[in-house]
């Protein structure tokens, strides 16, 4: 299994608070991308990375941001919490990018989030 | 934009084989299946890439129909650890993202 750690795994927070979900990555994988899945929506890009310092919007980006510093971490942050931001994050790694043989994508655990 | 995939649901009883189609309005580079099982996290089975290919190991393959812009799972004899939602992510224009279908239910009985 590819290494690939998220925390924290569950998390409840109150609508209006900061909240920072972390993946954090062993395998010196160059993309990295946080996921929300909801029931009927299956998984939704929020935010991609493909390199330190390198990232990009995906389809439902707003009221989330990102940051990578280092090629192991990569940080989702919810500027202040929405209850329509309750769902499972998952975070996921690829060597390469999806076009390509090596584009297979590797899932953490997933943190499942309440917000109140 | 979302691929739409069918069937939504589908049960079987074990040895039984099941096919999981993922349709796209768009052009597709290339189409990524994935199992997830309840509380687990999505687990990838395999990656068909431009060019018509079909793949497989054991006894699940795929294939892949450019001109169609869809791709088909194939599961034969299932097993009962067949069981679980499968997802195809789909790249439709050679960057960074995949866009998933909603999933189908596959429900596996003895």
């Amino acid at each position: 299994d590819a290494g690939i750690t998220q925390s924290p795994r569950h998390k409840v927070t109150e609508t209006g608070t900061p909240v920072t979900l972390r993946c954090h990555q062993t395998e010196n994988h160059r993309y990295m991308y946080w996921y929300r899945q909801d029931p009927g929506h299956g998984l939704r890009l929020i935010h991609y990375s493909y390199g330190v310092k390198d990232t990009d919007k995906g389809e439902v980006s707003d009221g989330y941001s990102v940051s990578r510093s280092k090629t192991e971490d990569f940080l989702l942050t919810l500027e202040s919490a929405t209850s329509s931001q309750t769902s499972v994050y998952f975070c996921a790694i690829s060597f390469l990018r999806p076009g390509l043989a090596g584009g297979e994508q590797f899932f953490g655990p997933g943190t499942r989030l309440t917000v109140l | 934009q979302q691929p739409v995939q069918s069937p939504q649901a589908v049960i079987l009883r074990e040895g039984e084989d099941a096919v999981i189609n993922c349709s796209s309005s768009k052009a597709l580079y290339s189409v990524h299946w994935y199992r997830q099982k309840h509380g687990e996290a999505p687990v990838f089975l395999m990656i068909l890439l431009k060019g018509g290919e079909q793949k497989g190991h054991d006894k699940i393959s795929a294939s892949f129909n450019e001109k169609k812009q869809q791709s088909s799972l194939y599961l034969t004899a299932s097993q009962l650890s067949y069981s679980g939602t499968y997802f195809c992510g789909t790249d439709m224009d050679s960057n960074y993202q995949l866009i998933w279908g909603a999933g189908t239910k596959l429900i596996i009985k003895p």
